[in-house]
């Protein structure tokens, strides 16, 4: 039963233009939300979070955009930049930490010059 | 900057080998985590440890066990590796379990089990 989902295993977007990331959630419980970012032979890396007491959570370029009511994030980068292409992950936890996160599948942007 | 090191990148072990994935962060960090990354699962947890000598079990327990005898250190052992045991095993770290303490991972070991 997959709690966090990414829906899109793919996405492929022009350098200079948005790239939008969409993660689904099912678990209402869920009151932290994080993005990380993985290069190919890296770990993950953290990139940005949000809790669930805000809508949106801004870093430079990255965006975060939750709305609960449809157990919905997404991360938006903007303007997309080559060194973007990576797989990001979204992750949720429930009170409990870093302990109990839970991971999404993955999205693999691609950013074409 | 926090490093989390796993001493191997890649593994071929065979089928019903005991295996020891090796973990080093240099941070003095608390918590230390084991995950494996599977195409189209995401990242899952194994096992954590919050402390020297203690350990949790995370989703996916079954099959390994971990060590944790000194704080920087954090072994993850297949006892009889299997074929469906193959994967990218990552470790990570953090120096609390709050929400402002993000998880910082080691560049990963590819285990594969013929």
């Amino acid at each position: 039963d997959q709690q966090v989902k990414q829906n899109s295993p793919s996405l492929s977007v022009q350098e200079g233009r948005i790239s939008i990331l969409n993660c689904d959630y099912t678990n209402s419980m869920f009151d932290y939300f994080l993005w990380y970012k993985k290069y190919p032979a890296e770990g993950p890396t953290f990139l940005i979070s949000i809790s669930s007491i805000k809508d949106k959570n801004e870093d430079g370029r990255f965006t975060v955009f939750l709305n609960k009511s449809a157990k919905h994030l997404s991360l938006h980068i903007v303007p997309s930049q080559p060194g973007d292409s990576a797989v990001y992950f979204c992750a949720a936890s429930g009170g409990q930490g870093a302990q109990k996160l839970v991971f999404g599948q993955g999205t693999r942007l691609t950013i074409n010059p | 900057d926090v490093k989390v090191t796993q001493s191997s990148r890649y593994l071929v072990k065979r089928t019903g080998e005991k295996v020891f994935l090796e973990c080093v962060q240099d941070m003095d960090h608390e918590n230390m985590f084991w995950y494996r990354q599977d195409p189209g699962l995401g990242l899952r947890l194994i096992y954590f440890s919050y402390d020297v000598k203690m350990k949790e079990k995370g989703d996916i327990p079954e099959g390994y066990s971990v060590s944790r005898e000194k704080k920087e250190r954090f072994s993850l052992i297949l006892e009889s590796a299997s074929t469906n045991q193959t994967s990218m095993y990552l470790c990570a770290s953090t120096w609390g379990l709050s929400y402002n303490s993000p998880l910082h991972f080691g560049n990963g070991t590819r285990l594969t089990v013929t």
